[in-house]
């Protein structure tokens, strides 16, 4: 399954609301689609799994939906430590593949 | 829960190189583990994966045959044997454990830092 996330780079300012999308190749079944973010220096995190129950100690201001071929990643306020890189990640079919990521920067 | 990567180095294209993963905080044995890998300004690419007991390994067809995936269940410790390195596999390689109670890897809940494997002559 190839997964394609968009858009590549997304430019905001703190306090603005983020919408990262991960569009699937083929349908994902039962919804196994994962979020990580990614920050330099730092250990990936997961943020969501079956795609859209958060992982244990993540803010509710990240939220994840979608079903099938579509999912999004929401962060509704963003904050200075949410400025990274976020990629998707199916574990419905082998191998588990990932998205190419979405860069949120700093406008 | 901890995960430590060591062994990356730089190898001659056909070497080889030994990656461990010291794990504490979590119960080694019950969760499969996996090697993810991100190539210089590249995407991600699990690698390989290993049952909890040991009894079944997992690889991406870009590695099999010449990577191999065990683990040390007295130590918490998970290795990635990698020999007839190419320059493709040039990456920040990540030790991860799933998410799951499944045998095979399926998302990854933990990772480490990563450590570095590059591959030139």
């Amino acid at each position: 399954i190839v997964l394609t996330q968009s858009p590549g780079t997304l430019s905001l300012s703190p306090g603005e609301r983020a919408t990262l999308s991960c569009r699937a190749s083929h349908s994902i079944s039962s919804n196994q689609l994962v979020w990580y973010q990614f920050q330099p220096g730092q250990a990936p995190r997961l943020l969501i799994y079956s795609a859209s129950t958060r992982a244990t100690g993540i803010p509710d201001r990240f939220s994840g939906s979608g079903s099938g071929t579509d999912f999004t990643l929401t962060i509704s306020r963003l904050e200075p430590e949410d400025f990274a890189v976020y990629y998707c990640q199916q574990y419905a079919i082998s191998p588990k593949t990932f998205g190419q990521g979405t860069k949120v920067e700093i406008k | 829960v901890q995960l430590v990567e060591s062994g990356g180095n730089l190898v001659q294209p056909g070497g080889s190189l030994r990656l461990s993963c010291a794990t504490s905080g979590f119960t080694f044995i019950n969760y499969a583990m996996s090697w993810v890998r991100q190539a210089p300004g590249k995407g991600l690419e699990w690698v390989s994966g290993i049952s909890g007991n040991g009894g079944s390994t997992f690889y991406a067809d870009s590695v099999k045959g010449r990577f191999s995936i065990t683990r040390d269940n007295s130590e918490n410790t998970v290795f990635l044997q990698m020999n007839s390195l190419r320059d493709e596999d040039t990456a920040i390689y990540y030790c991860a454990k799933d998410g799951t109670w499944r045998e095979a890897p399926a998302f990854f809940n933990y990772w480490g830092q990563g450590t570095l494997v590059t591959v030139s002559s």
